[in-house]
């Protein structure tokens, strides 16, 4: 069985810095894109970063560039998101999220809550 | 980045009554290889969104048969034939035709 959960959110001041993780279970984690997906409260889902299979390369939302970096470390089947500079319009729910195949977003974690205040 | 529209973004619904929500995109969501990357996910309070429908029409293991979805280029739909008291929630369509890959606002479902 497919298993996400995530950890590491919590409350941080603006300009503060948080490192999420998720331990994944049930599948060959090398194999597959991994994201990270936000729920911003009373709002929608937004996608946040991406990575590939093997960690060469991760891509961003606009508005969390430069700010955020997505890894991963495939031995221990681990996925991070370093989330720096935090702001205020970065207070979600944030989702390890994994694709299989050519369908979208198959798999989700619990979701960690994030807020900056 | 492609835009996507739900409408409408509140439904209320008669419980054995049919219900649809429509989400329409900014531009066409055809791969290049004709192919179109429409989903639908729902989402209850305290939970993990959860996809219904992959490929515009496809339904996932598990989902009952009274969700559908349709459409084709820029319009698509998702239908409930009789809701059932667990359908309340947040519906969301998403694209991943294009990148960066993109939700619709949202459409939230309450039971009368």
């Amino acid at each position: 069985e497919v298993e996400l959960v995530e950890s590491g959110g919590g409350v941080v001041q603006p300009g503060g810095s948080l490192r999420l993780s998720c331990a994944v279970s049930g599948f060959m984690f090398s194999n597959y894109w991994m994201k990270w997906v936000r729920h911003v409260p009373g709002k929608g889902l937004d996608w946040v970063a991406n990575i590939r299979p093997d960690g060469s390369e991760g891509y961003y939302m606009e508005s969390v560039k430069g700010r955020f970096t997505i890894s991963r470390d495939n031995a221990r089947n681990l996925l991070f998101l370093q989330m720096n500079s935090l702001r205020g319009e970065d207070t979600a729910v944030y989702y390890c999220v994994r694709d299989y195949r050519d369908l979208p977003m198959t798999n989700w974690g619990r979701g960690v809550p994030v807020t900056v205040s | 980045d492609v835009v996507l529209t739900q409408s409408p973004l509140s439904l209320p619904v008669t419980l054995g009554q049919p219900a649809s929500i429509s989400c329409r995109s900014s531009q066409s969501l055809v791969n290049s290889d004709g192919s179109i990357f429409l989903s639908w996910f729902h989402q209850k309070p305290g939970q993990s969104p959860r996809r219904l429908i992959y490929m515009i029409s496809n339904r996932d293991s598990g989902v009952p048969d009274r969700f559908s979805g349709s459409g084709s280029g820029t319009d698509f739909t998702l239908k409930i034939s009789r809701v059932e008291a667990e359908d309340f929630g947040v519906y969301y369509c998403l694209q991943a035709t294009h990148w960066p890959w993109t939700f619709g606002q949202g459409t939230k479902v309450e039971i009368k």
